[in-house]
């Protein structure tokens, strides 16, 4: 089936270091992959997406490109803030799997930013 | 826009107790999931409707979980009995599902539940 691995957390940084969350994936299909954001107490929020290979999504500052050839989507920004601090979620949407219009997520990622 | 609005957020129970969660979409939108969030499994599917039909219910862990969702603007997870695994944040999302297409899923804060 299929599935989705994080680097483990916590990942804790200084502010304006460089951040990598890597993410890699397994689908039977061709997915879509998506980078979700929890801060504390809230939902899930939709950070970036990418629907074919070699798409590049961005946001707030955030990119991450789909690599099919290394099934992989790993998140990066360039210079990381305190406010940036939460869990991470990498997943996909595979319209060939199961669950077709459902996501797999990764276990989630929780970074933390040092002042 | 109110976004997906769940309630309660938080829920106390014991053991063999019933327990209700309830989730509106966001209006228009015409497919809603649940997730369930623990520690050890993460965020997993638990089951999905598309225009108030129920398309994958393969997540859901047991004969105790159900859903329905009998009108376009509400839906319902309920444990029945209760056991203290059940212990984990619950949340709904919806999306708008136009020509084969999913567009964004929108989450909601989430049920946080505790089973004692």
């Amino acid at each position: 089936g299929d599935s989705v691995t994080q680097m483990e957390g916590p990942v804790t940084l200084s502010e304006e270091a460089f951040l990598t969350i890597n993410c890699t994936y397994t689908a039977t299909g061709y997915p879509s992959l998506f980078w979700y954001v929890q801060y504390p107490g809230e939902g899930l929020q939709l950070l970036l997406k990418a629907t074919k290979a070699d798409d590049k999504g961005s946001n707030k500052g955030f990119e991450a490109t789909y690599r099919k050839e290394t099934t992989s989507f790993h998140l990066e920004k360039g210079s990381v803030q305190v406010s940036d601090s939460a869990v991470y979620f990498c997943a996909l949407k595979d319209p060939s799997g199961g669950g077709a219009d459902g996501l797999t997520f990764g276990k989630g990622t929780h970074l933390i930013i040092q002042p | 826009d109110a976004g997906v609005i769940q309630s309660p957020r938080h829920e106390v129970t014991e053991m063999g107790q019933e327990v209700t969660l309830r989730c509106k979409p966001i209006s228009g939108h015409n497919s809603l999931f649940w997730y369930r969030q623990t520690m050890m499994r993460g965020l997993e599917l638990l089951i999905y409707f598309n225009n108030n039909v129920p398309i994958d219910d393969s997540g859901m862990p047991e004969d105790r979980f159900s859903a329905k969702m009998p009108n376009a603007s509400f839906s319902t997870l309920k444990i029945q009995p209760s056991e203290p695994r059940d212990s984990a944040v619950y949340f709904c999302a919806s999306s708008r599902t136009s020509g084969g297409s999913t567009y964004e899923q929108y989450f909601g804060p989430g049920t946080r539940l505790t089973v004692t």
